[in-house]
């Protein structure tokens, strides 16, 4: 799988959209990019995935460039409760490949 | 609709013992892993299983490690003669597969159960 390489930490004040940044730049053109968020003592909690596209769903978008080589997580309206550690993981088609986490961002959301 | 369930949440053993963590998938996921995750560690994958397929066991650390799934469903996790390195939170995920068999679908988390090894 492609390695990711995110900001260790991002301070975002609440009500303000979050955006955090990923890159990908080995991606590969069967490799999908997740998003998962950890709160604390919590289990990880899928957000979105893409491959190309831009997505959107209830709880962020997912904006991909062109290239593929980076993407940003959106969240338009942030809350205290979505501090957390974010994820940003490529994978890729394989029969059951696993998900292979690395050290994410740090998001603080600020009252 | 139910999450991933498992159990306990926490559990504190002695060294040396052996110790049986419990999971359960969400009802129709076919795929499930188990991934570990110690104090200030990313995730580390452990095993996975799918279907009737022989598990992918290339992440369990070394032979102290098992794990079974009954009847496509529970899993559990075995550690015997634990040490203090295990101790650790161990997470469970499903997931669904696509109609071709490919691991798109996005995994979902338990809480994990948090191990303390004295």
């Amino acid at each position: 799988d492609a390695k990711t390489t995110q900001p260790p930490s991002m301070d975002c004040a609440e009500g303000r959209a979050a955006n955090l940044p990923c890159n990908h730049s080995t991606i590969s053109g069967n490799e999908y990019v997740y998003w998962y968020r950890q709160i604390h003592s919590q289990g990880p909690q899928y957000i979105i995935h893409g491959l190309k596209n831009n997505e959107t769903n209830e709880m962020a978008s997912l904006i991909i460039t062109e290239d593929r080589k980076s993407s940003t997580l959106i969240l338009p309206h942030a809350t205290l409760r979505d501090t957390a550690v974010y994820y940003c993981i490529v994978r890729a088609l394989e029969y059951g490949n696993k998900l292979v986490f690395g050290a994410g961002t740090i998001l603080r959301v600020k009252s | 609709g139910a999450g991933v369930s498992q159990s306990p949440s926490n559990k504190v053993t002695e060294k040396g013992k052996d110790v049986e963590l419990r999971c359960d998938p969400i009802s129709g996921h076919t795929a499930l892993y188990w991934y570990r995750q110690s104090l200030g560690q990313g995730l580390e994958f452990l095993i996975y299983f799918q279907g009737n397929s022989a598990p992918d066991k290339s992440g369990l650390p070394s032979d102290r490690f098992s794990a079974e799934r009954t009847g496509g469903s529970v899993s559990t996790l075995t550690i015997q003669r634990t040490q203090q390195e295990d101790s650790a939170v161990y997470l469970c995920a499903s997931s669904l597969q696509d109609a071709w068999g490919r691991g798109v679908q996005p995994q979902h988390f338990g809480d994990g159960t948090r191990l303390s090894i004295l």
